[in-house]
């Protein structure tokens, strides 16, 4: 079973909608978790840590349930400047590691 | 965040020859810096953890004699491919760890490095 795994999508959505994607994780006693964004041929680049109370960021939310062993990250009002890769990163119980989905594509369309 | 840069962002070789990358830290001081590979299509795979001043932690299946790693300062780290082949053609990518006490906080990466082995 993976560490981390996210469906691949891809999510094809017009402008102004809202998606969400969600991604599973396997270890219960992960410690930190993380939503980062990669352009085509870039490498990834932080987009918000998930914390336990959920957090938000303008139009990006990240919400964290340690019962159902999940992480959520909710784009509203997409934007054409918002398609990219969006990979969901664990970091390892005992902090040595981070662990990474394959990736939720996102194609926002005019 | 911290900054990473590395060097260089694009590289093409012939069979057999070997490639170095270089992963600098530029507003940190790293003990600890991770290098990735990812495949077309695929997620980011660590390979290793250079470890400053000490040998790297290689993942199963990363053949440490291939992949050689040093890390001699804070802020630089260098893989070195050797004997490259045409599968080795893939995106390296370094990243640092920003916290206290170096093992908790985000990861910022590199630009990556994309080798092309012909």
């Amino acid at each position: 079973r993976k560490e981390v795994e996210q469906d691949p999508g891809p999510f094809n959505v017009p402008e102004g909608a809202t998606v969400a994607f969600n991604c599973t994780y396997s270890n219960s006693a992960s410690q930190s978790f993380f939503w980062y964004r990669q352009d085509c041929r870039k490498e990834p680049k932080l987009l918000m840590s998930v914390y336990s109370s959920g957090n938000e960021d303008g139009r990006f939310t990240a919400q964290l349930n340690r019962a159902s062993q999940y992480i959520s990250l909710l784009i509203r009002d997409s934007k054409l400047s918002d398609s990219a890769t969006y990979l969901c990163v664990v970091q390892a119980p005992n902090f040595n590691k981070f662990y990474f989905g394959s990736g939720t594509k996102l194609n926002v369309k005019p | 965040g911290a900054v990473v840069s590395q060097h260089p962002s694009r590289v093409i070789c012939k069979s057999g020859t070997s490639v170095k990358i270089e992963c600098r830290s530029l507003d940190f001081q790293a003990t600890t810096m991770f290098w990735y590979r990812q495949f077309p299509k695929q997620s980011l795979m660590l390979m290793a953890t250079s470890n400053e001043g000490s040998k790297a932690t290689y993942e199963q299946g990363v053949e440490k004699d291939k992949f050689l790693i040093n890390h001699a300062s804070l802020t630089l780290s260098t893989l070195t491919v050797t004997s490259a082949h045409p599968e080795d053609s893939s995106f390296y990518i370094c990243s640092v760890q920003e916290g206290a006490g170096g093992n908790t906080g985000e990861l910022f990466f590199g630009e990556g490095s994309r080798l092309t082995v012909l």
